[in-house]
């Protein structure tokens, strides 16, 4: 059972342009979300969270948006660069702290310049 | 400030033979993570550790998977025998008590290989 969705396995998206990767959950009992960046035969690197009790969250070029009622949530990235390039994972967690991450089976963003 | 280390970066065994990964997590960190991650999947928890203690190994199969986590600090996960599906990326992951948005750092992984 798929609890974090990632639909699209790829995006390809043009410099300088806007790249929206989406992520679909169906526990209500998700509480925090969690964006990572994987380069090859590199480990995950956390990019940028939410909390459920926020619906965005901004961190320089990255913005999460967290819908509740739709159990969706989005990353966007403006403007795009060619250094996006990387699988990008949708993770969540049931309560706050030092809980395990259920991951999605991640989105593989392409930026060509 | 040190990440996360983990080896061997690579390992490739044949099927019924045994294999152990290490993780040395970031310093003061008490809780350590394993995940499996098998290809075009994301990570999947096998187990995970506070301080020296187990907090949850329900994914953990346990017939063939061992870890331990001895004096809180690095931790070994141990394969035997593997079986083919078993090859996958040992990702090792830890964090720090206190974490409200529950920021796991990844070591690079171990790569398995069984032929």
């Amino acid at each position: 059972d798929q609890q974090v969705k990632q639909n699209s396995p790829s995006l390809s998206v043009q410099e300088g342009r806007i790249s929206i990767l989406n992520c679909d959950y169906t526990n209500s009992m998700f509480d925090y979300f969690l964006w990572y960046k994987k380069y090859p035969a590199e480990g995950p690197t956390f990019l940028i969270s939410i909390s459920s009790i926020k619906d965005k969250n901004e961190d320089g070029r990255f913005t999460v948006f967290l819908n509740k009622s739709a159990k969706h949530l989005s990353l966007h990235i403006v403007p795009s660069q060619p250094g996006d390039s990387a699988v990008y994972f949708c993770a969540a967690s049931r309560t706050p702290g030092n809980t395990p991450l259920v991951f999605g089976k991640g989105t593989r963003l392409s930026v060509i310049a | 400030e040190a990440g996360v280390a983990q080896s061997p970066r690579y390992k490739i065994i044949e099927k019924r033979q045994s294999v152990a990964f290490w993780c040395n997590p970031i310093s003061g960190h008490a809780t350590l993570y394993w995940y499996q991650q098998i290809l075009g999947q994301g990570p999947k928890l096998l187990i995970q550790f506070q301080n020296n203690g187990v907090v949850d190994d329900s994914q953990l199969p346990k017939d063939r998977f061992s870890a331990e986590r001895l004096k809180g600090v690095d931790s070994t996960l141990k394969i035997q025998p593997a079986k083919l599906e078993d090859s996958a990326v040992y990702l090792c992951a830890s964090s720090a008590s206190g974490s409200s948005y529950n920021e796991q750092f990844f070591g690079p992984g171990t790569r398995l290989t069984v032929l």
